[in-house]
């Protein structure tokens, strides 16, 4: 199974709402990472937040986090047409860290 | 400074047949990431690299897939004897350090494979 699973699978919102999406998972982690990929194209590092941080913003972005939740949640302030894509969150394991687990990702559609 | 650079850009393959990706990473980057992705599917980890060693190879089937990543030129991941199951899209990632240091990965624009 997956380590991080995003919630929703798909949102479709008009341009000027927010977004949010959710991200669950299951170890111990020692950071977590959003990414964007845009139609089957390479992903792009959205923001990194680390295990000892609960909150943290990039321009329109704004990261949650809960430990003891095992939980994450993006938020993407104002959307843009342009922010149609899909939306991974990715675990850095606090035990191995060797790699990132991605989960299944959110589909966000951008209406104008 | 180039990005991570992958091809081919799409690559097709009749079953039987071997498929090499290439991946360059970007400059100064030693380590290196394979992941496949399905349609409609989140990212899959294959398999982790650094200079002329695998690190960790946990998510790569057992058998007709290898990886590896010289100490001069691109990483390669071969895979021999495809079938239809492996078709998907292949990315490569590179990052200065682990990423447990609190690194971001950086992707290349991936390979597509199609098997027929």
């Amino acid at each position: 199974s997956q380590q991080g699973e995003e919630d929703p699978q798909a949102l479709s919102i008009q341009e000027g709402e927010n977004a949010t999406m959710n991200c669950s998972y299951k170890t111990s982690i020692n950071n977590l990472q959003w990414y964007r990929q845009n139609s089957g194209r390479g992903l792009v590092h959205l923001i990194l937040i680390r295990s000892n941080e609960r909150e943290k913003h990039s321009g329109r972005l704004r990261v949650t986090l809960d430990t003891s939740k095992k939980s994450s949640s993006l938020l993407i302030t104002a959307s843009r047409a342009a922010d149609t894509a899909s939306y991974f969150c990715a675990t850095a394991e606090e035990t191995s860290g060797s790699r990132l687990t991605f989960g299944e990702g959110t589909q966000l559609t951008v209406n104008p | 400074n180039a990005g991570v650079m992958q091809n081919p850009r799409h690559l097709v393959r009749r079953r039987g047949q071997e498929a090499r990706l290439r991946c360059s990473p970007m400059k100064g980057h030693s380590h290196v990431y394979w992941y496949r992705q399905l349609p409609e599917e989140g990212l899959k980890f294959m398999v982790y690299l650094q200079k002329e060693n695998i690190i960790d190879e946990s998510g790569m089937p057992k058998e007709r897939f290898s990886a590896e990543f010289p100490k001069e030129g691109p990483s390669i991941l071969r895979i021999q004897q495809v079938v239809r199951g492996d078709s998907a899209a292949y990315f490569c990632a590179s990052s200065p350090q682990q990423v447990k240091l609190y690194t971001e990965a950086f992707f290349g624009q991936g390979t597509r494979l199609t098997v027929v």
